[in-house]
């Protein structure tokens, strides 16, 4: 059971729109950044988003992120079948890093 | 280009000791801090240890307290991650993953293909 609350799954039709949440408390993302997560199957997790809302390079503006009080919200536009995978928000908390639950993202 | 290559997992008794390595190339090793992730079988992520770029300070999750150890060698630009008393649970693919920074754990722009460990009789 994790401290941060992500839905197991979503799902949407390719091309249009998706947001995911991530909820935690004032120890965790009430205090910290958030960092967002996408991991294919079968391959290593990559990082999405940072800092809440910075999209490292080569990573398109199809993926935004957002981060009101203690949650935050993962958003897919655009949505295309190779966005299906597992994603994962990520904050600090205390003395160590923990991870949501992860999401399903199905493209239907 | 940045690189890292995990090696070391494999099948190991429970009770039993595992050492894993992650060779980094590509990038100044000591200027960055450096974490252990794994991924279990049908459950998500779980960050497990963390070392800041200069080695003097390390944070653990609560689940491998006292059984876990993460060193780093900046020398050889290598990660290790120490485990003993291996129980069933810690069976997983282990990835190790850069951090954004000196003491970044949350930003973790890098990572590696992963390390199965299998703990089993």
């Amino acid at each position: 059971q994790s401290v941060l609350t992500q839905p197991p799954s979503v799902s949407a039709a390719p091309g249009q729109k998706v947001t995911i949440s991530c909820s935690g408390s004032s120890s965790n993302i009430g205090n910290n950044y958030v960092s967002w997560f996408q991991q294919l199957p079968g391959t290593a997790p990559k990082l999405l988003i940072y800092e809440n809302n910075k999209r490292p390079s080569g990573i398109p503006d199809r993926f935004s992120g957002f981060k009101s009080g203690t949650s935050a919200t993962l958003g897919i536009t655009g949505l295309q079948t190779g966005d299906e995978a597992d994603y994962y928000c990520g904050t600090w908390d205390g003395s160590h890093m923990v991870f949501g639950g992860g999401t399903k993202l199905t493209v239907l | 280009e940045v690189q890292l290559l995990e090696s070391g997992g494999g099948l190991i008794q429970p009770g039993g000791s595992l050492r894993l390595s992650c060779a980094a190339s590509g990038f100044t090793f000591n200027n960055y801090a450096m974490s252990w992730v794994r991924r279990a079988p049908g459950k998500g992520l779980e960050w497990v240890s963390g070392i800041v770029g200069s080695g003097t300070r390390t944070f653990n999750a609560d689940s491998v307290k006292g059984r876990f150890t993460i060193s780093r060698d900046n020398s050889k630009e290598t990660l290790h991650l120490q485990m003993n008393s291996l129980r069933s649970e810690d069976t997983a693919i282990y990835y190790c993953a850069r951090g954004m920074g000196q003491e970044r754990f949350v930003e973790l722009d890098y990572w590696g293909q992963g390390t199965l460990v299998t703990v089993s009789s």
